[in-house]
């Protein structure tokens, strides 16, 4: 199945820093979504991004397709923003939505 | 945010037992998922369904079954819970590209 890599898997900045999180993935892909998973356990949808670049408040993100990444960058970081961050793919099929494959995460902590 | 609610939230059962997670969304979505959370292993499939009474198995749908009578219920089935089963349990929803997830079971089997 498709593989899914994310870097770095730990990462502690202070409140104002900004960061760039990776995604490698290993196959084409109909879906590519990020999420940020709150201290709560509850998963955040950031991103619907399969290709391009979009942008939401301090959060960005862009997805090379062709070369199978994806890259989520957050601005100005607020201790809000801790928590663990998911990157979460479905390997191209070309019929309906299977399912997604997920990354294990980026640990952010943000300290103020 | 996406009308999906799990029930229960929190169980403790012992191992033998069967237990039965619902989702209910409604959204009227075609497609829903269920997925457990290890630590150090991130999210994992278990089964999905494409439409009432369609559904197919995931990565670690063993030990697993679901059901869909309707198109706002996706149940999962341990017909007999293992300790390997402890876990916290996501239902998700998708109309065919983004998924919105549920808040989450977290099941204990002692």
């Amino acid at each position: 199945g498709i593989q899914v890599e994310q870097s770095p898997p730990d990462l502690i900045l202070q409140e104002g820093a900004n960061s760039t999180l990776r995604c490698n993935f290993s196959d084409s892909v109909n879906n590519l979504q990020w999420f940020h998973q709150n201290p709560w356990g509850q998963l955040i949808n950031l991103f619907y991004i399969p290709s391009g670049t979009k942008q939401n408040g301090r959060l960005s993100a862009t997805t090379v397709a062709t070369e199978r990444y994806s890259l989520l960058y957050i601005s100005s970081s607020q201790t809000t923003d801790s928590g663990v961050y998911f990157c979460a793919v479905e390997a191209y099929s070309g019929g309906g939505a299977d399912g997604l494959t997920f990354g294990k995460g980026t640990h952010l902590i943000i300290q103020p | 945010d996406a009308g999906i609610t799990q029930s229960p939230r929190h169980k403790v059962t012992e191992t033998g037992t069967p237990v039965t997670l619902r989702c209910h969304q409604t959204e009227n979505h075609r497609y829903m998922y269920w997925y457990r959370q290890d630590p150090g292993h991130g999210l994992r499939l278990i089964h999905y369904s494409y439409g009432v009474k369609d559904t197919d198995k995931g990565e670690v749908s063993d030990g697993y079954s679901v059901s869909r009578s309707k198109t706002e219920d996706f149940l999962l089935t341990l017909e007999s819970a293992t300790s390997s089963q402890t876990s916290v349990y996501f239902c998700a929803i998708s109309g065919g590209a983004e998924q919105y997830f549920g808040p989450g079971t977290r099941l204990t089997v002692t």
